[in-house]
């Protein structure tokens, strides 16, 4: 199999703090994860890719400083949302490659985010 | 610009009918793959059915079988004996290798809904 975890499946905080989402691939290594955005009744948006042991990549438009990234093992990648706003409400959902070969990426279960 | 066309944003069928989703894409990429995702109300992405760009016979997995056109750039699932838990919506999203890897590009989905 192929499974990835997120946690916390749902989040409430308060404007102004920060949060942290995990991703993790559970039966495989991943070198690389991905976090997309979807908003209601959207597709899924990408907002950047993790690398175990570098710098992420931002998308174009994604604040790099408000959504901070970090893949420190193969099977771990985070992202905190800092200084949380009501517009940052969403569902956040992160993804692994498995077999880099294939392009083919497992997803997981989603976070939802509410900032109050 | 790379991207992916669903241009039915909801479709009903009847339980153990057969039904059509459409996808286009463009891309000036020759290697690529392209895929249909599902998501149930749950929210949790799932894998349905892969198609490398450069194999001509079509994909299938059980129920679900794609109608791959590629100089047509078409790409559409088919889901026979329709059922209750096929009710989700249907993700065609595309990513190209080689040269310059792309990331994985959606469209906007299909609403599908099975009714008894």
């Amino acid at each position: 199999g192929a499974v990835v975890s997120q946690h916390p499946s749902r989040v409430i905080c308060k404007s102004g703090t920060s949060v942290k989402i995990e991703c993790r691939s559970l039966d495989f290594q991943a070198t690389t994860m991905f976090w997309y955005r979807q908003f209601p009744k959207q597709s899924l948006m990408l907002m950047a890719t993790s690398n175990e042991g570098s710098k992420a990549t931002y998308e174009q438009g994604v604040e790099k400083d408000k959504f901070l990234i970090n893949h420190a093992s193969l099977t771990l990648s985070t992202l905190t949302v800092t200084s949380a706003h009501p517009e940052d409400s969403s569902f956040y959902i992160c993804s692994a490659c498995r077999d880099p070969g294939t392009y083919e990426q497992y997803f997981g279960p989603g976070t939802r985010l509410t900032v109050t | 610009a790379q991207t992916v066309t669903q241009s039915q944003p909801e479709m009903s069928v009847q339980e153990a009918e057969t039904v059509t989703l459409s996808c286009t894409y463009d891309t000036s990429e020759s290697n690529y793959y392209l895929f249909w995702y599902k998501q149930p109300p749950s929210r949790q992405m799932i894998l349905v059915i892969r198609q490398e760009a450069y194999k001509q016979q079509n994909a299938t997995e059980n129920r679900f079988s794609v109608n791959f056109q590629k100089a047509a750039k078409s790409f559409s699932l088919k889901i026979s004996d329709s059922q209750l838990g096929d009710t989700a919506m249907y993700f065609c999203a595309f990513i190209n290798y080689g040269g310059s890897q792309g990331n994985l590009i959606f469209g906007k989905g299909t609403k599908l809904s099975v009714k008894p």
